[in-house]
């Protein structure tokens, strides 16, 4: 991949805690994408954030969710009170710029994603 | 709205055969790109190839070749001379030019024999 580092790789959370993903995008890039995969589906889109402004949330569930990504540091996605339905691997993205033609634009490159199992 | 389907959960093919994964898509946009991911066990999403919706020409990379019928509204992905290591998931996507948002297939679980 492009060089998008998310942390931790695995995350075990009981119910009720809270879960923080962290994602580095390449260096330079602006732009950060959030997909959630459930088991045995394919990636869907979450979130869209530039840095220190929330984009386009349409995808993320409205309650226990949150995203950010400071002018400083990693995105983060935040999940509160976590359920057993939350488990799932998510996946972020980075890009330079909003979306153009070409697979280089933006999204292509994923990082290793991070598989949240919540007991 | 724009959808991906992929037909086929699972397929088997032998090693060093050639096979055919298939992806078929709606959309109204005139303007897209249609992508080929491949996932193996290990779970991250590997960027195999790309093909735009005015691209004249299929898109090949090394191993990999999409068939690209536009009026059927199909991007197929073929793989030549299957290798062990070709065993994973991969999954068929699109974006709209006007949009940064990647619409999903199902996936495909293809296992290579020896």
């Amino acid at each position: 991949n492009a060089g998008v580092m998310q942390n931790p790789r695995h995350l075990v959370r009981r119910r009720g805690q809270e879960a923080r993903l962290r994602c580095s995008p390449v260096k330079g890039h602006s732009h950060v994408y959030w997909y959630r995969q459930l088991p045995e589906e394919g990636l869907k889109f979450m979130v869209y954030l530039q840095k220190e402004n929330i984009i386009d949330e349409s995808g993320m569930p409205k309650e226990r969710f949150s995203a950010e990504f400071p002018k400083e540091g990693p995105s983060i996605l935040r999940i509160q009170q976590v359920v057993r339905g939350d488990s799932a691997a998510y996946f972020c993205a980075s890009s330079p710029l909003q979306s153009a033609s070409g697979p280089q634009a933006s999204e292509a490159f994923f990082g290793q994603g991070t598989r949240l199992t919540v007991v | 709205a724009q959808k991906i389907t992929q037909t086929q959960p699972g397929m088997f093919v032998q090693e060093k055969e050639a096979v055919t994964l298939d992806c078929t898509y709606d959309t109204s946009d005139p303007s897209y790109g249609l992508f080929w991911y491949k996932q193996p066990s290990s779970g991250e999403m590997i960027f195999l190839i790309y093909q735009g919706s005015y691209d004249q020409q299929n898109a090949t990379e090394g191993r990999y070749s999409l068939n690209f019928q536009k009026a059927r509204k199909s991007a197929n992905l073929v793989i030549s001379a299957s290798q062990l290591g070709d065993s994973a998931m991969y999954f068929c996507a699109m974006r709209r030019d006007s949009s940064y948002k990647l619409i999903f297939g199902s996936g495909t679980r293809l296992l290579v024999r020896p």
